[in-house]
């Protein structure tokens, strides 16, 4: 049972356009969220967060929006450049469990 | 400031056989985790550390799986035995509080291929 799901394995994006990446949750509980982008040969590295109180959060290049209703949260990248090809983790957590429940990812390319 | 270093980096095995992984989190961090990422997945939870208590352990396969955290700073994950299953990237993290809202670093992570 995929709590978090991000149903697009892959996105190509064009340099300087803005890269959309969706995350779907199931569990109504979860009042945490947070993205993690993670190259190759490398372990994740946090990228943003969202608490539930919220339905927006930016920094710099980075919003992420979410839909409670919906239990939808969208990653904006504007504008998009070569070091952001990845693959971009989603990621939730409920109250006082600290576990991190996490999509599968999604491959983002950024093509010159 | 150095990030969280894990070891070895890669590790091929037959089945049956034991492994282990070590992983020493940044200078400060009083949590530890150690997670399994299986391929097209993303982590799980293996274990949680707080100093060098295991608060949450409910997902490691305690049958095969064991892990110990001395002192409270690195910690060590072991596998025996390795089954064809375990094959995965085993990844270490740590965080200064157990929070959810503290941020997890990440090691580069342990690529475990059984045979």
């Amino acid at each position: 049972d995929q709590q978090v799901k991000q149903n697009s394995p892959s996105l190509s994006v064009q340099e300087g356009r803005i890269s959309i990446l969706n995350c779907d949750y199931t569990n109504s509980m979860f009042d945490y969220f947070l993205w993690y982008k993670k190259y190759p040969a490398e372990g994740p590295t946090f990228l943003i967060s969202i608490s539930s109180i919220k339905d927006k959060n930016e920094d710099g290049r980075f919003t992420v929006f979410l839909n409670k209703s919906a239990k939808h949260l969208s990653l904006h990248i504007v504008p998009s450049q070569p070091g952001d090809s990845a693959v971009y983790f989603c990621a939730a957590s409920a109250g006082s469990n600290y576990q991190l429940i996490w999509g599968a990812g999604t491959k983002l390319i950024i093509k010159p | 400031e150095a990030g969280v270093v894990q070891s070895p980096r890669y590790k091929i095995i037959e089945k049956k056989q034991p492994v282990a992984f070590w992983c020493n989190p940044i200078s400060g961090h009083n949590t530890l985790y150690w997670y399994r990422q299986n391929l097209g997945q993303g982590p799980e939870l293996l274990i949680r550390y707080e100093n060098e208590e295991a608060v949450d352990d409910s997902q490691l396969p305690k049958d095969r799986f064991s892990a110990e955290r001395l002192k409270g700073v690195d910690s060590t994950l072991k596998i025996q035995p390795a089954e064809l299953g375990d094959s995965a990237v085993y990844l270490c993290a740590s965080s200064f509080l157990a929070g959810p809202t503290d941020t997890q670093y990440f090691g580069p992570g342990t690529r475990l291929t059984v045979l």
